[in-house]
């Protein structure tokens, strides 16, 4: 099994939907955990962090569940741009050699 | 405040000729990062440095070598690139360790001929 692992995508939904998608991770010493949303060309910038069960911000919404370990990412009213890719990584080892990003989940938002 | 810059933006390197990509960042963080992206792969973590004066290895760090002199410069380096070191590569920082928020510099895309 890969450290951390999310669907490729494309998510392709229509503006306004809700869309969620998923990101696993394999190292359960795992602390705390980031999404991060990384535009066409562009740098990853960060997105939500979460520390606990969850975190909410606006419109996104992170949930945790450490028992079968995986974190998700909710977004609800879809816009068009909140397309992007969005990448997962877990982290808190206490040792940044062991920093592994998700390949990250495609979404693509329609008009 | 600028944040976190790279040079160069991109760069066409031909093969078995050294190059340094350049990191700063002027946020005074202690801990700084070198990752490569490639088409499918994601984030790869090449060399990081927890604080001036110490860098450590990544998942990835053969054919590069890194130096943290001071907290601001973190500059990556490939003594003799070769055509599978065509990338884009990502500098970050983040405060304290890899519990807290990167900050990403805006990239360097690297062509290895």
């Amino acid at each position: 099994r890969k450290e951390v692992e999310q669907d490729p995508g494309p998510f392709n939904v229509p503006e306004g939907a809700t869309v969620a998608f998923n990101c696993t991770y394999s190292n359960s010493a795992s602390q705390s955990f980031f999404w991060y949303r990384q535009d066409c060309r562009k740098e990853p910038k960060l997105l939500m962090s979460v520390y606990s069960s969850g975190n909410e911000d606006g419109r996104f919404t992170a949930q945790l569940n450490r028992a079968s370990q995986y974190i998700s990412l909710l977004i609800r009213d879809s816009k068009l741009s909140d397309s992007a890719t969005y990448l997962c990584v877990p982290c808190g080892y206490s040792s940044a050699s062991k920093i592994i990003f998700g390949s990250g989940t495609r979404l693509s938002i329609r008009p | 405040t600028a944040g976190i810059t790279q040079a160069p933006t991109s760069q066409i390197l031909a093969a078995g000729r050294s190059m340094t990509l350049r990191c700063t960042q002027d946020m005074r963080h202690n801990a700084m990062y070198w990752y490569r992206q490639d088409l499918g792969l994601g984030l790869r973590l090449i060399h990081y440095s927890n604080t001036a004066g110490t860098t450590g290895k990544g998942e990835v760090p053969d054919g590069y070598s890194v130096s943290r002199a001071n907290t601001d410069d973190f500059p990556l380096t490939l003594a003799s690139a070769v055509p599978s070191q065509t990338s884009v590569y990502f500098c970050a920082s983040s405060e304290g360790g890899d519990t807290d928020t990167q900050y990403f510099g805006p990239g360097t895309r690297l062509t290895v001929l």
